[in-house]
């Protein structure tokens, strides 16, 4: 398997731009998280899916973030409009179960650049 | 809300010497406890775990302890390896997992 895939490595847009990140889990993962690493916070949790249903969102910054995934092998976060401020890297991460002793398997993150 | 806390962002120390890093957390609630490595440009990867009702788990060279009285879990890494400078995040497993927010551990030759 080729792990988690993350796209697009890295993403400059203008403030005020619509940005989508998209995710494919690992095939027969069932939990699927995105994850925000700033300086100041570390890694954040966004929202997390368990079979492809939206269980927790309230790290969701604002409403200008939004989530979705349609299917068990794909996954997308978007931000818009974007801001500055949300410049940092966003990972995606899946699990065989949210409660787990094993981790979570990690995307390589998009560095997403807000200017 | 931060219920995983790493309060030192650096630490470093000599090859071969033992590296201790700390983490702090505040739910009772949570099942497991995991370390995670991660290098530059790459996803955290998932180093050792241990579960709520132990104290210690042992890997290796890698070694966590769980005081669950005091909230509060460690990572040793004896001897300490060049290779094993990275960031290290804490995280916490309940319905979902926290992170803290890491440690940047350097060693040095």
């Amino acid at each position: 398997d080729a792990g988690v895939i993350q796209s697009p490595r890295h993403e400059v847009t203008e403030m005020g731009q619509e940005v989508t990140l998209r995710c494919k889990p690992i095939s027969g993962h069932n939990s699927l998280f995105w994850y925000r690493q700033t300086m100041m916070r570390g890694l954040e949790l966004l929202i997390y899916f368990n079979n492809n249903v939206p269980i927790d969102d309230s790290g969701m910054p604002e409403d200008r973030f939004s989530a979705k995934m349609p299917n068990a092998s794909f996954s997308t976060l978007k931000i818009q409009p974007s801001e500055p401020r949300d410049s940092a890297v966003y990972f995606c991460a899946s699990s065989l179960r949210s409660v787990t002793n094993y981790g979570y398997t990690f995307g390589s993150g998009t560095r997403l650049t807000v200017v | 809300d931060q219920q995983v806390k790493q309060n030192s962002p650096s630490l470093s120390v000599q090859e071969g010497r033992i590296s201790i890093l700390n983490c702090d957390y505040t739910n009772s609630m949570f099942d497991y406890f995991l370390w995670y490595k991660k290098y530059p440009a790459e996803g955290p990867t998932f180093l050792i775990s241990i579960s709520s009702i132990k104290d210690k788990n042992e890997d290796g060279r890698f070694t966590v302890f769980l005081n669950k009285s005091a909230k509060h879990l460690s990572l040793h890494i004896v001897p300490s390896q060049p290779g094993d400078s990275a960031v290290y995040f804490c995280a916490a497993s309940g319905h979902d997992m926290r992170f803290g927010a890491g440690t940047r551990l350097t060693v040095k030759p």
